[in-house]
């Protein structure tokens, strides 16, 4: 069974530039959830989808936005981008939609320049 | 707002003994505990679970311990092995969401 995939891997965007990530979850899992890490910040949540729709989402500005398709899989947008949102991007997916573990992907090593 | 702590930042154990890793948190609503290894540039790697009705859960040389009274997470590793050397995190997620909130990581180092 193939595992929680990210493309790009890498990626060089010049500030006020835009970016989209994408993210393909493990086949039979409807949710998704997208993850920040920095090393001052360490891991936060930034929103999780389910079944298309936006189930929660964590506290960061509107520059950050997401969607999911009906495949389950999953693309983040960030607009306007700022040298601060330089981060690993993780994407997980999960089986149930509470009450299971997240399995994550290699994630999106963003450098905003 | 610092929900999950982990604040031993790092530990260092001898090969074959027991690694104890310790984690905090502050919301009595969390019902739902995992543990994750890391490895630079990668993703977290899940290791194991547990709900907030149990007090241990076991696999392998891993067994997650939960005080709820105390709000206190442990994971323990026996017995330990070099490839274990990572970074550990703990996360914690309440109700019906996959919201996982993550401690700042313990980096455990195993010497041979």
């Amino acid at each position: 069974k193939a595992g929680v995939t990210q493309t790009p891997r890498y990626l060089i965007k010049t500030r006020g530039q835009q970016v989209t990530l994408s993210c393909s979850p493990i086949s039979g899992h409807r949710s998704v959830s997208w993850y920040q890490q920095t090393p001052g910040q360490g891991l936060q949540f930034l929103f999780e989808y389910f079944s298309e729709t936006q189930r929660n989402k964590g506290n960061f500005p509107g520059r950050f936005s997401g969607r999911q398709f009906s495949n389950s899989r999953s693309e983040m947008n960030v607009s306007t981008l700022e040298l601060g949102d330089s981060a690993l991007y993780l994407c997980a997916s999960s089986f149930k939609v509470t009450g299971a573990e997240a399995f994550f992907g290699q994630g999106t090593r963003l450098t905003v320049v | 707002d610092q929900q999950v702590k982990q604040n031993s930042p790092s530990l260092s154990v001898q090969e074959g003994r027991i690694s104890i890793l310790n984690c905090d948190y502050t919301n009595s609503m969390f019902d739902y505990f995992l543990w994750y290894k890391k490895y630079p540039a990668e993703g977290p790697t899940f290791l194991i679970s547990i709900s907030s009705i149990k007090d241990k859960n076991e696999d392998g040389r891993f067994t997650v311990f939960l005080n709820k009274s105390a709000k206190h997470l442990s994971l323990h590793i026996v017995p330990s092995q070099p490839g274990d050397s990572a970074v550990y995190f703990c996360a914690a997620s309440a109700g019906n969401f996959n919201k996982f909130y993550f401690g700042s990581g313990t980096k455990l180092n195993v010497k041979p």
